[in-house]
């Protein structure tokens, strides 16, 4: 069946470091990916996401690309704040409205 | 404009208690989903519903149930709760052919 995997956790980054949270999927056909951020005590908000093949999704300085050679959808960001700490999460679905399966999430604590 | 509204946030329940908690979507939304999220294991899919009337299991449906009998609602029961099942429930919704899902604010179920 289809699965995600992301990098674990926790990453602890200093203000203004670059980021990069690996995900890659396994998936038949062409799925869409995502990157949905949970904030402290919130729910999940979608940042970006990319319906097919070499797709670049970008959000609030985030940006990821689907790369189905590697199978890949990583999340990277030039320059982080401490505003971005939170849990990231990538999913994919089979079709546009179809269920998401999620990783197990990557929490991104950032210091000043 | 309230999107998805799950109720109760919280809850505490005692093993072998039951409970129903409540989805609710005003966006017409053909999708619905129930997942639960674990520290570590993402959000995992518990049930779901591609419409009025239809259910379908998920990855985790052990020890719930679910019923659609109004697009608009989408219920998740524990008929006899467990320690096990202490989680955070997120509800979602979405539509066939849109990349948009709306995820409700989660749920905060404790069972001692």
């Amino acid at each position: 069946g289809n699965s995600v995997t992301q990098m674990e956790g926790p990453v602890t980054l200093s203000e203004e470091a670059f980021l990069t949270i690996n995900c890659t999927y396994t998936a038949t056909g062409y799925p869409s990916l995502f990157w949905y951020v949970q904030y402290p005590g919130e729910g999940l908000q979608l940042l970006l996401k990319a319906t097919k093949a070499d797709d670049k999704g970008s959000n609030k300085g985030f940006e990821a690309t689907y790369r189905k050679e590697t199978t890949s959808f990583h999340l990277e960001k030039g320059s982080v704040q401490v505003s971005d700490s939170a849990v990231y999460f990538c999913a994919l679905s089979d079709y546009p409205g179809g269920k998401l399966i999620f990783g197990q999430g990557t929490e991104l604590s950032v210091k000043p | 404009n309230a999107g998805v509204t799950q109720t109760p946030k919280f809850r505490v329940l005692k093993t072998g208690q039951s409970m129903t908690l409540l989805c609710a979507q005003d966006m017409n939304h053909e999708y619905m989903y129930w997942y639960r999220q674990d520290p570590g294991m993402g959000l995992r899919l518990i049930h779901y519903s591609v419409g009025e009337g239809t259910t379908a299991k998920g990855e985790v449906p052990d020890g719930y149930n679910v019923s659609r009998l109004k697009k608009q609602n989408f219920l998740l029961g524990l008929e006899s709760a467990a320690p096990s099942q202490t989680s955070v429930y997120f509800c979602a919704s979405s539509s066939p052919g849109n990349y948009g899902y709306t995820f409700g604010s989660g749920t905060r179920l404790t069972v001692v």
